[in-house]
C-alpha cells in the first residue's frame, strides 16, 4: 500500500505571495491533518479534515486554510506569506480520524524570502 | 493550549547503554503518542498509550503513561546506533479542540 505523498517537496516563495501544498493520504484513509515544523516551535498542529469537513483547528492565523476533496486528498493554502512561514509542512492521514494510527508524509519544505 | 515538556533535549550515549526520555505536562491528555523522526522525513508513530499507568513494550523500547495521564516516559535498553534520531511525544488534548500537542523532541545519538 502506498504511503502518504506530498507535493511539492520543496518550494521557494516571496513574501506576500500565496502557496498551495498538496497531500494524498493512504488509500482508504478519510482523515488528513496538517502540521508545521520549525526549529523554534517544533511540530504544531494546523488543522484536521475528515470527510471533507474541518473538524479541528490549531492556533494559526486565518492566512492558513485548507480543504479536503471527496477522494480524501487535501490541500493547504497559505496566503500573504511571511518570512516566519518558512518551515516544514507535514500532512498525516488516518483511517477514521483521531491520532491513534496516524501516518505522516515526507513533508514539504517551504522557504519564504 | 496544553504544553508538553520533553527532557533531555539532547542525549548522546554509547552503544549498549540504557536511557530514559521524559515527557511531562501539568495537563491531562486523553492519549499520548511517541514518534521517531529521521532527518528529511516525517515522524513515524512508535506507540500510542491511552490508559493511565499503561506500559507498552516494543522490542527494546518501553513506554509508560503516568497514572494521572499527565506524563510519559520512553526507556531504551541496550541502545544501538540504529536508535539514533529525534524522538517526539505528542498528547491529544482533553479539553477544547481535539488537537495533538507535540513536545520539543529529544535528539538522541548512539555512538558505536
Amino acid at each position: 500500500k502506498a504511503g502518504v505523498t506530498q507535493t511539492p517537496r520543496y518550494l521557494i516563495k516571496t513574501r506576500g505571495q500565496q502557496v498551495t501544498l498538496s497531500c494524498s493520504p493512504i488509500s482508504g484513509h478519510r482523515s488528513v491533518s496538517w502540521y508545521q515544523q520549525t526549529p523554534g516551535q517544533g511540530l504544531q498542529f494546523l488543522f484536521e479534515y475528515f470527510s471533507e469537513t474541518q473538524r479541528n483547528k490549531g492556533n494559526f492565523p486565518g492566512r492558513f486554510s485548507g480543504r479536503q476533496f471527496s477522494n480524501s486528498r487535501s490541500e493547504m493554502n497559505v496566503s500573504t506569506l511571511e518570512l516566519g512561514d518558512s518551515a516544514l509542512y507535514f500532512c498525516a492521514s488516518s483511517l477514521d480520524g483521531g491520532y491513534y494510527e496516524q501516518y505522516f508524509g515526507p513533508g514539504t519544505r517551504l522557504t519564504v524570502t | 493550549t496544553q504544553l508538553l515538556e520533553q527532557s533531555p533535549q539532547f542525549l548522546s550515549i554509547q552503544e549498549g547503554e540504557n536511557l530514559t526520555v521524559y515527557c511531562n505536562s501539568s495537563s491531562v491528555f486523553s492519549s499520548l503518542q511517541w514518534y521517531r523522526q529521521e532527518p528529511g522525513e516525517g515522524p513515524v508513530l512508535l506507540v500510542t498509550v491511552v490508559t493511565g499507568g499503561e506500559v507498552k513494550k516494543l522490542k527494546r523500547l518501553t513506554f509508560q503513561f503516568g497514572d494521572a495521564r499527565k506524563d510519559s516516559s520512553l526507556h531504551i535498553t541496550a541502545a544501538q546506533p540504529g536508535d539514533t534520531g529525534l524522538y517526539l511525544c505528542a498528547g491529544e488534548e482533553v479539553q477544547g479542540a481535539q488537537k495533538l500537542v507535540f513536545g520539543q523532541g529529544t535528539r538522541l545519538t548512539i555512538n558505536p
